[in-house]
C-alpha cells in the first residue's frame, strides 16, 4: 500500500464547468500518473510528473492539464467538462529507482459530465 | 511501440492451477514483461514483472518464452478472489507511458 488517496472519489458535473481531481501520496514516490479507463479502452495514460513542476503528456492529454506543487500532491484539472470525460480516473506512483519499479494505484474516481 | 495481445477472457476451476497467455512478437531487447491485475471496483495492482529469466514470488509465476515473443503467467492455485481482469505490458527502459490494454478477464468456478 503505497498511501494513495484519491479525491473526491465520486463526483456529478455539469459540462462546462471545471473539475479538479487531487492525488495524494505519503510515500515520497517520485513518479505520478494520471489514467483514464472506459469500457472497451483499458487504462490510458493522461498526464505523468516525474518531479515537482516536472509533467509530460500521455496518449490522452487534449482537454486535460495537471500540476506538481509539492512531491505528494498530483492535480488533474478539466477545464471545462464534457460528456466525453465521464470516465473512472486513477492515479498511481512509482518510487522511481531504477526503471523496474512497480506502480502503485489509488481507488479512483468516479467522474459523470451531464 | 511493442504491443501485446491477451484472449479477452478466461475461466478456471477454483484451486487448479491458470495460465495465462500473453503475446508480444514485436517485444524489443529493453522491454521488460509487466503483468498487473484489477480487482472489481479497485484500481490495477502489480503482480510481477520479468526480462529474460522465468520469475516468481509469492502472488505468481512468470514464465517467459526463449525468444521473448510470448510470456505466461501461471497462478499456481487459483481461488475465488484471483478472479480479476489481468494487464500483460511491456515495459520499454525509460518509458513512463505505459499502456495497459484490455487484459485477461479471469473468472474462477467454485
Amino acid at each position: 500500500d503505497a498511501g494513495i488517496t484519491q479525491s473526491p472519489r465520486h463526483k456529478v458535473t455539469e459540462t462546462g464547468t471545471p473539475v479538479t481531481l487531487r492525488c495524494h501520496q505519503t510515500e515520497n514516490h517520485r513518479y505520478m500518473y494520471w489514467y483514464r479507463q472506459d469500457p472497451g479502452h483499458g487504462l490510458r495514460l493522461i498526464h505523468y510528473s516525474y518531479g515537482v513542476k516536472d509533467t509530460d503528456k500521455g496518449e490522452v492529454s487534449d482537454g486535460y492539464s495537471v500540476s506538481r506543487s509539492k512531491t505528494e500532491d498530483f492535480l488533474l484539472t478539466l477545464e471545462s467538462a464534457t460528456s466525453s470525460q465521464t470516465s473512472v480516473y486513477f492515479c498511481a506512483t512509482r518510487t522511481g529507482t531504477g526503471d523496474t519499479g512497480e506502480l502503485f494505484f489509488g481507488e479512483g474516481s468516479r467522474l459523470t459530465v451531464l | 511501440d511493442a504491443k501485446t495481445t491477451q484472449p479477452n477472457s478466461m475461466e478456471s476451476n477454483e484451486e487448479e492451477p491458470v495460465h495465462l497467455p500473453c503475446n508480444h512478437s514485436t517485444i524489443s531487447g529493453t522491454d521488460y514483461i509487466h503483468w498487473y491485475r484489477q480487482l472489481p471496483s479497485q484500481g490495477p495492482e502489480y503482480v510481477i514483472h520479468g526480462l529474460t529469466s522465468n520469475v516468481n514470488n509469492r502472488m505468481a509465476s512468470l514464465a517467459i518464452a526463449e525468444d521473448r515473443k510470448s510470456s505466461t503467467l501461471i497462478l499456481h492455485r487459483a481461488t475465488l478472489r484471483d478472479a480479476a481482469v489481468y494487464y500483460c505490458i511491456l515495459r520499454k527502459r525509460g518509458n513512463e507511458k505505459l499502456t495497459f490494454g484490455t487484459g485477461t478477464r479471469l473468472t474462477i468456478i467454485p
